[in-house]
């Protein structure tokens, strides 16, 4: 089993959709989350942190559950801006994987206007 | 005034050369990371140093050695190379080695290996 997992997709929406992605991770010691976000051809860059039970910023929301072990990203009112691969990616507090970024092969959106 | 920067930002070279890639960071970030995005667009990290001391070093051939001159620099070396090592490379930096921290992508360094 993949140590993150998300939905490959490609999700195809229209303007104005709302669309979520889920992101499962294996390992119980993870302690970080984040959503990072990366154009074609771009770096990956930071979307969100989810640090406890989720946070929002506009138009897009994260929630945790550690007791399930995912994490989910929710997009309302969805732009044609917002076309990319999400990446969900986690981190472990300790050991030799302190630092460490794990990260889901991404979620491909597209947005239709 | 790029925080992250890489170079070259594309390589293209044959099997068995030996090339380098650098990365220079100027936020003043005491950790810096290599990745490698393969044609999956998996994304996973090779190695990691804080203040030039090598912390992370994953499954990684040792044709792939890492150094880091001080800690804003943070180059990789590749020996040997093969056509499985065609892929993208990102360097990060992060201000410690704290879990907490976010990581800056530097634009990445697209390989090729014919």
């Amino acid at each position: 089993r993949k140590e993150v997992e998300q939905d490959p997709g490609p999700f195809n929406v229209p303007e104005g959709a709302t669309v979520a992605f889920n992101c499962t991770y294996s390992n119980s010691a993870s302690q970080s989350f984040f959503w990072y976000r990366q154009d074609c051809r771009k770096e990956p860059k930071l979307l969100m942190s989810v640090y406890s039970s989720g946070n929002e910023d506009g138009r897009f929301t994260a929630q945790l559950n550690k007791a399930s072990q995912y994490v989910s990203l929710l997009i309302r009112d969805s732009q044609p801006s917002d076309s990319a691969t999400y990446l969900c990616a986690v981190t472990a507090a300790g050991g030799t994987s302190y630092g460490k970024l794990t990260f889901g092969q991404g979620t491909i959106l597209t947005v239709h206007p | 005034d790029t925080a992250v920067s890489q170079t070259p930002k594309y390589l293209v070279t044959q099997m068995g050369n030996d090339k380098s890639i650098k990365c220079e960071q100027n936020l003043g970030h005491d950790t810096m990371y290599w990745y490698k995005q393969d044609s999956k667009k998996f994304l996973k990290i090779m190695f990691s140093y804080n203040n030039k001391e090598l912390i992370i070093n994953e499954t990684v051939p040792n044709r792939f050695s890492p150094k880091s001159p001080d800690k804003a620099h943070l180059n990789l070396h590749i020996n040997s190379l093969e056509l499985g090592d065609s892929a993208v490379y990102f360097c990060a930096s992060s201000q410690a080695r704290v879990f907490t921290d976010t990581q800056y992508f530097g634009p990445g360094t697209r390989l090729t290996v014919l």
